[in-house]
């Protein structure tokens, strides 16, 4: 069965930074592109980044609102997926979601940006 | 960056009675490969997303059919032919043809009226 489970979520000053991770299991992790959406508190869905898988460059790309403060990388041997969250803006407050090719998703980690 | 817009943003159905969602893009979601990547999900209250349909018509293994979508071009329609409590949840269209960004509509919230 796949699964996916995100983690790192926390409260954070602005201006300050944050790791999450996705852990997947059940399939062959290094096969799957992954992808990072974040749903604002009683907002709609958003889209933040994509990783290739590594037959394809392993190379990200990301929204235009969080390009150059946001890094998205994988280590296929641990099975995770990591999204590096600097730079961290009041509006970057939402639920994360990774999701392997939209078909599954993970319950999703809450960060809260707040001083 | 492709637009979508869903409608209504609120839809209240009597239980047994069918329901239309439409998405429409600000342009044709038609792919160089002749496929058209537009998908819809439910999100049930508290629940992560959840996958039903994948390029416009494909029902997702484990999703009812009385769920089904159609369109093409830039007009999509997701249907659920009689709907059901467990049915109350946000809908959302998105498309992955003209990538990046990946672009969601605002959503549709089925209530039961």
């Amino acid at each position: 069965e796949v699964q996916l489970v995100e983690s790192g979520g926390a409260l954070v000053q602005p201006g300050r930074s944050l790791r999450l991770s996705c852990t997947g299991s059940g399939f062959t992790f290094g096969e799957s592109p992954m992808s990072w959406v974040r749903q604002a508190p009683g907002k709609g869905l958003e889209w933040v980044g994509f990783i290739r898988t590594e037959a394809y460059g392993g190379t990200p790309d990301y929204a235009a609102s969080v390009k150059g403060r946001f890094t998205i990388s994988r280590d296929d041997s641990k099975s995770i997926a990591y999204l590096q969250m600097d730079s961290l803006k009041i509006e970057d407050t939402a639920m994360y979601y990774c999701t392997k090719s939209w078909g599954h998703w993970g319950p999703g980690t809450l960060v809260t940006v707040s001083s | 960056d492709v637009m979508l817009t869903q409608s209504p943003l609120s839809l209240p159905v009597t239980l047994g009675q069918p329901a239309s969602f439409s998405c429409r893009s600000s342009q044709s979601l038609v792919h160089s490969d002749g496929n058209t990547y537009l998908t819809w999900f439910q999100q049930r209250p508290g629940q992560s997303p959840r996958r039903l349909i994948y390029k416009v018509s494909s029902r997702d293994s484990g999703v009812p059919d009385r769920f089904s979508g159609s369109g093409s071009g830039s007009d999509f329609t997701l249907k659920i032919s009689r709907v059901e409590a467990e049915d109350v949840a946000v809908y959302y269209c998105m498309q992955g043809t003209h990538w990046p960004p990946i672009t969601f509509g605002q959503g549709t919230r089925l209530e039961i009226k």
